[in-house]
């Protein structure tokens, strides 16, 4: 079955960039996006398409795609983004999701 | 502004069916434009896609391998909501269960506030 692997976690101090990346063998021909899921709430879109953000999502989150890795950077990191970053592709018409990333900021 | 309601009982006896609705408001289940999914999360299964609904001239559901067997999703133009229906579930089954909406993004935009379902007798 197919996988989107996730590193487990990413620790940033206040300010500085923080980069997520989810690889998986069809990333490139199948889109990818990604959501921020903070305790106890649902899950919330922040990046679809690859690199498109939707509305109300700040700037300081951007996505990017280079071969069968996609990355999500939250830029000028700051304590309201500690979070649980998921990444999501669709393959046969199934959504997969990655594992999960715990962006810690210090 | 889109929003979806959950609703349904939180707990569930083993090998008997749990039901899930969603209730939409803001859009709707038959718009041409938009697929109508549930989505569980555990933290031994992490996020898990389990199917979806959509209305393209007819009704077509997609659903994933692990619960094929096992689920049923529908639709209720009249209630504007879709339902999750799994049966002979186990205490794997535990987890926080989310209905999401797709418009044709490649992502779930809208989630609904998740229902925790514990499977236990």
């Amino acid at each position: 079955s197919y996988e989107l692997t996730q590193p487990p976690s990413v620790t940033v101090f206040p300010g500085q960039t923080a980069s997520i990346t989810c690889s998986g063998e069809k990333l490139g021909e199948n889109f990818a996006c990604w959501y921020q899921q903070k305790p106890g709430q649902s899950p919330v879109l922040v990046i679809y398409l690859d690199t498109r953000r939707p509305s109300g999502i700040p700037e300081r989150f951007s996505g990017s795609i280079s071969g069968n890795t996609a990355t999500l950077t939250i830029s000028g990191t700051q304590a309201m983004d500690e979070a649980d970053y998921y990444c999501q592709a669709w393959d046969s018409r199934t959504a997969v999701f990655g594992g999960g990333t715990k962006v810690t900021v210090l | 502004q889109v929003q979806l309601q959950q609703s349904g009982p939180g707990l569930v006896k083993p090998s008997q069916t749990l039901s899930l609705t969603c209730a939409i408001s803001g859009d709707s289940v038959s718009s041409y434009s938009a697929a109508w999914n549930w989505i569980r999360q555990s933290p031994s299964r992490g996020l898990e896609w389990l199917g979806r609904t959509y209305y393209r001239s007819k009704w077509y559901n997609d659903y994933a391998v692990s619960v094929k067997s096992r689920i049923i999703i529908n639709s209720d133009t009249s209630m504007n909501q879709f339902s999750l229906q799994l049966n002979s579930v186990t205490p794997e089954d535990t987890a926080v269960y989310y209905c999401a909406r797709d418009r044709e993004i490649d992502a779930f935009d809208i989630w609904g506030q998740g229902t925790m379902i514990t499977v236990s007798s």
